[in-house]
């Protein structure tokens, strides 16, 4: 079975500083990596995701992760925050083939970006 | 496109009640998901399908039910409401490109 381990809840940070959100997972098998952010009372929307090729990916809003096989972890970074990032952030796992796409969640972490 | 819609986007049921979300999609998507959020908690699956007439539980399926008549629509029933079903519920649809787009919830309470 997969599992999706968030390593923290929750993480303050000062505007223009940088954050790395950061997220491990358990598997047996191969799977596909994503991060989805949550703006406050709406539905989650896809920042980036990893399927194969190089294992750093860039998504939306300067978003970037890094994927790390040997470590099992798919951080999500950003150099520079903005107010506007404040939002609930997920880190998702699917494994690769099967035909349910079904996702497996983290807990989520709380970014709260701070004048 | 309006991409994944749900109503209602608020209500309340006494216990007992019950009701059905709607879920709506305009991609012609084949895979549909309903979750619930709690705090603290992340996304709990609900139900799930990969086609019309074709659904399945996920991890949290007790006291709920789904259909899926037409690609498009996806209700989600709820029988003898309880208050431990007060929650924000999340409808999603995706592709073969694995990116899950999601409505923008029903909150729901229960007293």
């Amino acid at each position: 079975a997969q599992s999706v381990t968030q390593l923290d809840s929750q993480v303050p940070v000062f505007e223009e500083a940088p954050v790395e959100l950061r997220c491990n997972y358990s598997s047996s098998v191969s799977v596909y990596l994503f991060w989805y952010v949550q703006y406050p009372n709406q539905g989650l929307q896809l920042l980036l995701k990893y399927l194969s090729g190089s294992t750093l990916v860039k998504g939306i809003n300067g978003f970037e992760a890094e994927f790390n096989k040997s470590q099992t972890s798919f951080h999500l970074r950003k150099p520079s925050v903005h107010i506007s990032d404040t939002a609930e952030y997920f880190c998702a796992v699917r494994t690769i083939g099967g035909n349910n796409r079904k996702l497996i969640w983290g807990l989520g972490t709380s970014l709260a970006v701070n004048p | 496109n309006a991409g994944v819609t749900q109503t209602p986007k608020f209500r309340i049921l006494k216990i007992g009640q019950s009701m059905t979300l709607q879920c709506a999609q305009d991609m012609n998507h084949n895979y549909m998901y309903w979750y619930r959020q709690d705090p603290g908690m992340g996304l709990k699956l609900i139900y799930y399908s990969v086609g019309a007439g074709i659904t399945d539980k996920g991890e949290v399926p007790n006291g709920y039910n789904v259909s899926r008549s037409t690609t498009e629509d996806f209700p989600l029933r709820l029988e003898l409401a309880a208050p431990s079903q007060t929650s924000v519920y999340f409808c999603a649809s995706s592709d073969t490109r694995d990116e899950q787009y999601f409505g923008p919830g029903t909150r729901l309470t229960v007293t």
